[in-house]
């Protein structure tokens, strides 16, 4: 059974910080790993998907990475913005049935 | 190219009566998930169905609730007899077929209040 888990919970910075965000994942049979963000009370947004046979993906100043064999992903999140407050959900897919199992997030906060 | 619309976006219901809570997924997109989200906790997935049929339906209560996704129209998702406990945000996404490892888009969310 797949578990995720999401470090730290919760991260208050000031803008223009770089951000570290970490995923792990205890089964590392998956198809490929998405990271969301989901603003409060609205759905999910996708911003980065991750194939099992590649390491990183970039968009603007997310890149996400990818150790499926150690089951972690990290998301970078570069020159933070006010606009960047979020909750981050990773969720890997999983093999078989193509689930995705989520973590329980992180809740990002950046100060102006 | 439309994203995955769910409706109604609220939903109140009374102790006792039936939620009915819809699915139109992408254009294209055969197979839909949907997931739980109870206040201040994650998405708990549900289940995942194909064209009428059900794939996987380990994250579904026993009772009480039932999915389906017709061979025409949106995926549904019931919900019978509601309690209080049931009040949460549902969400539905899809997905092409036939490809390993496609992304998934999700929809906007059902928000069930039940009073």
């Amino acid at each position: 059974k797949q578990e995720v888990t999401q470090i730290p919970a919760a991260l208050s910075v000031p803008e223009g910080e770089n951000l570290v965000l970490n995923c792990s994942f205890t089964d590392s049979a998956i198809y490929n790993l998405q990271w969301f963000r989901q603003d409060p009370g609205k759905g999910l947004t996708s911003l980065l998907l991750i194939q099992s046979s590649q390491r990183e993906q970039t968009s603007g100043r997310l890149n996400a990475s990818l150790d499926k064999s150690s089951g972690r992903s990290t998301l970078y999140i570069a020159a933070s913005q006010p606009g960047d407050s979020a909750t981050y959900l990773c969720a890997p897919g999983g093999s078989g049935t193509y689930k995705y199992i989520f973590g329980t997030g992180t809740r990002l906060k950046v100060l102006a | 190219n439309a994203g995955v619309m769910q409706n109604p976006r609220h939903l109140v219901r009374r102790r006792g009566q039936e939620a009915r809570l819809r699915c139109s997924p992408m254009k294209g997109h055969s197979h839909v998930y949907w997931y739980r989200q109870l206040p201040e906790e994650g998405l708990k997935f549900m289940v995942y169905l194909q064209k009428e049929n059900i794939i996987d339906e380990s994250g579904m209560p026993k009772e009480r609730f039932s999915a389906e996704f017709p061979k025409e129209g949106p995926s549904i998702l019931r919900i019978q007899q509601v309690v209080r406990g049931d009040s949460a945000a549902y969400f539905c996404a899809s997905s092409p077929p036939g490809l390993q490892g496609a992304e998934a888009f999700f929809g906007q969310g059902t928000r069930l209040t039940v009073v």
